[in-house]
């Protein structure tokens, strides 16, 4: 399945965060997803073999990483207080076929 | 750009009941659709999913929808439900004739409440 790490993590405002996410085995395809408390997942952007291929209405200071071993990561600079959420990674064969989710990293900024 | 209305936030219902969770979606493109559940404290599952074909859907732990495109609604139903299905349950779309790089379109969720 996909995994995430780490499940929670606290940090402070203007800090920077990494998020890590390993893929189902086989999958080239990464998604990244933000959930707000009581709101549904946003896009944020999706790795296509490495490379972005698609994001969503968020700023530059979201970034990410796909890397050939099934891992890819979510890096978040100059955190913000509405930056705290559950961030979920989502993997797939395929850019638009069936997307397994992972349990999520809940990141709280202080 | 696509978005997606889940009509009702909160809906109860008792156990062995029928429930209908609602959603409603807008596109100027064909869709592909699809119904996640989350369980607290949990990532997200998928129940079902719509990319072509017949109309009607079904799922996993009894749940069945039905696409219908004139009315561009994808409503999810179960027939009788049972205490563990309480959860948050959410329909989403992606544009069917992209690559999918706009991800997926998430409505903000029905949360299901079974009571005794």
């Amino acid at each position: 399945g996909v995994t995430q790490s780490p499940t929670h993590l606290i940090k402070t405002r203007g800090q920077q965060v990494t998020l890590r996410c390993s893929s189902q085995s086989g999958h080239n395809t990464v998604s990244w997803y933000q959930q707000a408390l009581g709101q549904g997942p946003q896009f944020i952007f999706q790795y296509y073999r490495e490379e972005e291929n698609g994001r969503g209405n968020f700023p530059p200071r979201f970034s990410g990483l796909q890397f050939p071993n099934d891992s890819s990561e979510l890096n978040v600079n100059a955190l913000e207080l509405d930056d705290s959420a559950l961030y979920l990674c989502a993997s797939s064969f395929g850019t638009n076929t069936e997307a397994f989710f992972g349990q999520g990293t809940r990141l709280t900024v202080v | 750009a696509q978005s997606v209305t889940q009509l009702d936030s909160q809906v109860p219902v008792f156990e062995e009941a029928p429930v209908e969770l609602r959603c409603n979606y807008s596109s100027s493109v064909s869709v592909y659709l699809f119904w996640y559940v989350q369980y607290p404290n949990q990532g997200l599952q998928l129940l079902l999913k719509y990319l072509s074909g017949s109309t009607l859907v079904k799922g996993i732990n009894g749940f069945e929808a039905e696409f219908n495109k004139s009315q561009t609604s994808f409503h999810l139903r179960k027939p009788s439900v049972h205490i563990s299905d309480t959860a948050e349950y959410f329909c989403a779309v992606s544009e069917g004739s992209g690559g999918g790089a706009d991800g997926l379109t998430f409505g903000k969720g029905t949360h299901l409440i079974i009571q005794p």
